[in-house]
């Protein structure tokens, strides 16, 4: 109940196409989703993130869609750049625990040139 | 946004010692995290730092072999106890700040253990 499952596990995109990563989710207590976005060597970085009574929300190239009745939602990412090559982390926020996140288990986006 | 900074940043360290990883937050961040990331692999929450009094462990994790401190607002320590090659991973330290909407994570820090 505590999990966020994600996937595709690796995903690889020519440049310009569109990257598209979903997670799901059990616990209807989590209220809060953001993606993070790791590069080798980095930690984590706060990418976009969503509240469940929004179903998108979207930041230049970034787009988070939320379907709260499936407990599903996934990262967009239009016209995908050779710097967007990272692992993405989907995130859900577990209010009745202090505030603490549970993360998906990651996805390694290759952007080819 | 919050500033969060850790170090060491990297270690080498022999079987059976211990590491301190040290974590200072700004001012904005109310709530403190360790997590530990195993190479290739998701975070996985370790415990929250509590100021003054002992950290809440998640399952699987005991205080005996990650003790932390968190004796003001600003600074957490991490320690990994009789460390062994199992414990080479990454350590973030994350902090929330007053919303709590978001976790803001520090580099990490790179365990390897010989």
């Amino acid at each position: 109940q505590q999990q966020v499952k994600q996937s595709p596990q690796s995903l690889i995109v020519q440049k310009g196409g569109i990257s598209i990563i979903n997670c799901a989710y059990e616990n209807t207590a989590f209220d809060y989703f953001p993606w993070y976005q790791q590069f080798p060597g980095k930690g984590p970085a706060l990418l976009i993130a969503i509240r469940p009574d929004v179903s998108e929300k979207k930041e230049g190239r970034f787009t988070i869609s939320f379907n709260k009745s499936a407990k599903q939602f996934s990262l967009h990412i239009m016209d995908s750049q050779p710097g967007d090559s990272a692992t993405y982390f989907c995130a859900a926020r577990r209010d009745n625990y202090g505030q603490n996140f549970v993360f998906g288990p990651g996805t390694r986006l290759s952007v080819l040139p | 946004s919050a500033v969060i900074s850790q170090k060491p940043s990297r270690d080498i360290c022999q079987r059976g010692t211990s590491l301190t990883i040290q974590c200072q937050v700004d001012s904005q961040v109310t709530m403190m995290f360790w997590y530990r990331q195993q190479p290739g692999q998701s975070l996985t929450l370790i415990a929250t730092a509590n100021q003054g009094s002992e950290a809440t462990y998640e399952s699987g994790f005991v205080i005996d072999k990650f003790p932390i401190s968190r004796p003001n607002l600003t600074f957490s320590t991490l320690t990994v106890s009789n460390m062994s090659p199992e414990d080479s991973s990454i350590y973030l330290c994350g902090g929330t700040v007053y919303s709590g909407n978001t976790i803001y994570f520090g580099e990490g820090s790179w365990l390897t253990v010989v």
